[in-house]
């Protein structure tokens, strides 16, 4: 398995604009977590998905940002419109949990370092 | 509320030496505790993880970490420290009933020096 899948590597875009960050978890997985790092605010976790659907959206700054999963192999964290303060590494984590139980280690995608100017 | 906290936001050690990194954390049930590394510029690598069982988990790279729940820790060991070890590494805590909620704690930076 290639691991957790995030696209693009590197983001560079003007305040204002639309941001969409992409992650493709590693298959099987059925949790899948959203997390910014920051050096100010270390690895704050913004989302996270069991089964595509949104358990804890605790973490999301505010309502500039929106996470979704369509599928079980896909999800996107949308940034519109884009502050500078968003500037951060985003990082997308994958594991998998048994019904009400054992949590396997997240696997960690290689982040979407973000830059708003 | 679960809480992780690393109390050393930086550990210095001389190659070859003991490197202990320090994690208490704070549940309210049974925790599931996890350590990962992560290099400049890169994701985090998963280290090790204590589910049940033996107090003492073996992980990779020669790490291993020791579960004590009277005093809530979870410490990182590696008896001798290599320069290749430098890097910054993250205590993580779940419950084992909930819906997985991994919450990290801020990190400690880890220097080796030659």
């Amino acid at each position: 398995d290639a691991g957790v899948i995030q696209s693009p590597r590197h983001e560079v875009t003007e305040m204002g604009q639309e941001v969409t960050l992409r992650c493709k978890p590693i298959s099987g997985h059925n949790s899948l977590f959203w997390y910014r790092q920051t050096m100010m605010r270390g690895l704050e976790l913004l989302i996270y998905f069991n089964n595509n659907v949104p358990i804890d959206d605790s973490g999301m700054p505010e309502d500039r940002f929106s996470a979704k999963m369509p599928n079980a192999s896909f999800s996107t964290l949308k940034i519109q419109p884009s502050e500078p303060r968003d500037s951060a590494v985003y990082f997308c984590a994958s594991s998998f949990k048994w019904q009400g139980a054992t949590n396997t280690e997240a696997f960690f995608g290689q982040g979407t370092r973000l830059t708003v100017v | 509320a679960q809480s992780v906290a690393q109390p050393e936001d930086q550990v210095n050690v001389a190659e070859g030496n003991p490197l202990t990194v320090k994690c208490t954390y704070s549940v309210s049930g049974n925790p599931y505790l996890f350590w990962y590394v992560q290099y400049p510029n890169r994701g985090l690598q998963f280290l090790l993880k204590y589910i049940t069982g033996d107090n003492l988990v073996k992980g990779s790279y020669g790490f291993e970490a020791e579960f004590n729940k009277s005093q809530t820790s979870f410490h990182l060991k590696k008896p001798s420290a290599l320069v290749s070890d430098s890097a910054l590494y993250f205590c993580a805590v779940t419950l084992g009933d909930s819906w997985g909620k991994l919450q990290f704690g801020a990190g400690t930076q880890v220097v080796v020096t030659p």
